[in-house]
């Protein structure tokens, strides 16, 4: 069955960078498009981008450029995301999502990673 | 951006029809999807492109819609449907979610 595992919380300082990893199974990664997104606790779902893991071509929300990067390794399955210049603003849940291809939903979700931007 | 706008929290009894609204500031189409989200939870798919039931969602869920109003119905409601509902549209190229619709139980 299809999984999506999420790397853990993190606790970082402002300034800092974190590489957050979704480690996929139980489908064909290499053909197959990931989404992130940010969630503050209690708030909406923002969409930071999309990657095809085919060629690692990429899509991002105009609001993310510059602070989210998108990779893919698919030897391992895994697609990663590197957010930089934290600030206390990123503090919140991301998480990755399997898309479907042909009507663009995101039909598996991981199940998260906390990331807390703190002095 | 399209904006997708939803109804309010609500709150049903057991075993009642409720309806949950999203309205587009712009026409989706049918590209329009919905998710419930329990705390500390993930998304699941319930519903994608208006009506279609995602796999291995329960037939108390049901979509319709087109255009800029889409409703996501479910009855009769169980006390596991006490969650927040959000509607997505892929329509455009910035995929985008409304506010959510907190759904409690009496």
């Amino acid at each position: 069955q299809v999984k999506l595992q999420q790397s853990g919380a993190e606790l970082v300082k402002p300034g800092a960078s974190v590489k957050l990893s979704c480690k996929t199974s139980g489908y064909t990664f290499s053909t197959s498009y990931m989404s992130w997104f940010k969630q503050i606790p209690g708030q909406s779902i923002e969409w930071i981008g999309m990657i095809y893991a085919g060629d690692g071509g990429t899509g991002y929300n105009q609001k993310f450029k510059g602070k989210a990067t998108l990779t893919v390794d698919t030897s391992s399955s895994t697609a990663y995301m590197d957010l930089s210049s934290l600030t206390t603003e990123d503090s919140a849940v991301y998480f990755c999502a399997r898309m479907a291809t042909t009507d663009w939903y995101f039909d598996f979700w991981g199940p998260g990673t906390m990331v807390t931007v703190s002095s | 951006d399209t904006v997708l706008t939803q109804s309010p929290a609500l709150a049903v009894s057991p075993g009642e029809r409720v309806s949950i609204s999203c309205r587009a500031s712009e026409g989706v189409n049918s590209y329009m999807h919905w998710y419930q989200q329990k705390p500390g939870q993930q998304p699941k798919l319930l519903i994608y492109k208006a009506s279609n039931l995602a796999s291995g969602v329960p037939a108390r869920f049901s979509g319709s819609g087109s255009g800029t109003d889409f409703t996501l119905t479910i009855d009769p409601v169980e006390a596991d449907d006490t969650a927040t509902y959000f509607c997505q549209q892929s329509w455009n190229d910035l995929y985008t979610f409304g506010a959510g619709t907190k759904l409690e139980l009496k």
